[in-house]
C-alpha cells in the first residue's frame, strides 16, 4: 500500500512565524502535491512537483513556497503565516505520467491554526 | 481544463444502488475522468478512473457515454460507511497537473 505521511496532524502557529509542513511518500512516486481544504471551497492546489527540484504553481500559490530536495519528500513553507492560512493542508503523491497523475494518494492532513 | 458540475448532495438508503453524475461538457480528447471519496477529517481516496465506456473495480463502476460529456459513478448496494463526499475530476494528465481542480463534490448521505 502507498503510504503518505505528514509531519503533524495538528499545528498552532502565531502570525508572522515561518511554518514548515513536511510530507513523505514511500512508493517512489514522481509527482507530489500540496492542497489546502476549506469549508465550502473544496480542495485547492497550492503547488505541484513532478521531479526533484521541479515545481509548478497551482491555483493558490501566493504566500507559500515549496521544496523538494529528495524524491520522497515535499515540503510546504509558509514564509510568514497569516490568519487566512488557517486551513487543512493535504499532501498527495502519484506515480507518473498521463492519466496516472490523477491517481493520487493522500496523507491524513495537517490542520493548521494561525493565531 | 474541463469544468465539472456535480449535484451538491444526494440521499439514499442502505442496500440501494447510487449513481452520481458529473457533467463535463468541455472535456478534451485526451482528458481522463477520475473519482475520489473523502470522509470527514481524512484525505481523499482514489476510487476509479476511466477514459471511455465502462470501468469496474471492486468498489465502483464508472460509466462514460460515447460523447464523454458526462460520467456516472455507480456504487452498488451502499452501506452507511459510504456516507462521504465524492469528487469528479477531469484533466489531460501530466502536462496540466498543476491545474487540477477538485471542485465542491457531492455529499452523499446513506440512511438505515
Amino acid at each position: 500500500d502507498v503510504k503518505v505521511t505528514q509531519s503533524s496532524r495538528y499545528l498552532v502557529k502565531r502570525t508572522g512565524e515561518k511554518v514548515f509542513l513536511e510530507c513523505v511518500q514511500d512508493m517512489d512516486h514522481e509527482n507530489m502535491f500540496w492542497y489546502r481544504q476549506d469549508p465550502g471551497l473544496g480542495l485547492r492546489l497550492i503547488y505541484f512537483s513532478y521531479d526533484v527540484k521541479m515545481k509548478e504553481k497551482g491555483d493558490i500559490p501566493e504566500g507559500y513556497s515549496v521544496s523538494r530536495e529528495k524524491k520522497e519528500r515535499f515540503s510546504l513553507i509558509l514564509e510568514s503565516a497569516s490568519t487566512n492560512q488557517t486551513s487543512m493542508y493535504l499532501c498527495a503523491s502519484s506515480l507518473g505520467r498521463t492519466g496516472s497523475v490523477y491517481e493520487q494518494y493522500f496523507g491524513p492532513g495537517t490542520r493548521l491554526t494561525v493565531t | 481544463l474541463a469544468k465539472t458540475t456535480q449535484p451538491i448532495s444526494m440521499d439514499s438508503y442502505e442496500g440501494q444502488e447510487v449513481n452520481i453524475t458529473c457533467s463535463h461538457n468541455n472535456i478534451a480528447t485526451n482528458d481522463y475522468i477520475t473519482w475520489y471519496q473523502q470522509f470527514p477529517s481524512q484525505g481523499p481516496r482514489f476510487i476509479i478512473q476511466g477514459y471511455k465506456t465502462k470501468v469496474t473495480n471492486e468498489v465502483a463502476s464508472l460509466f462514460i457515454p460515447a460523447d464523454r460529456k458526462s460520467s456516472t459513478l455507480s456504487l452498488p448496494r451502499v452501506s452507511l460507511s459510504d456516507t462521504a463526499v465524492y469528487y469528479c475530476l477531469v484533466g489531460p494528465g501530466y502536462s496540466s497537473a498543476s491545474k487540477i481542480i477538485f471542485g465542491s463534490g457531492t455529499r452523499l448521505s446513506i440512511r438505515p
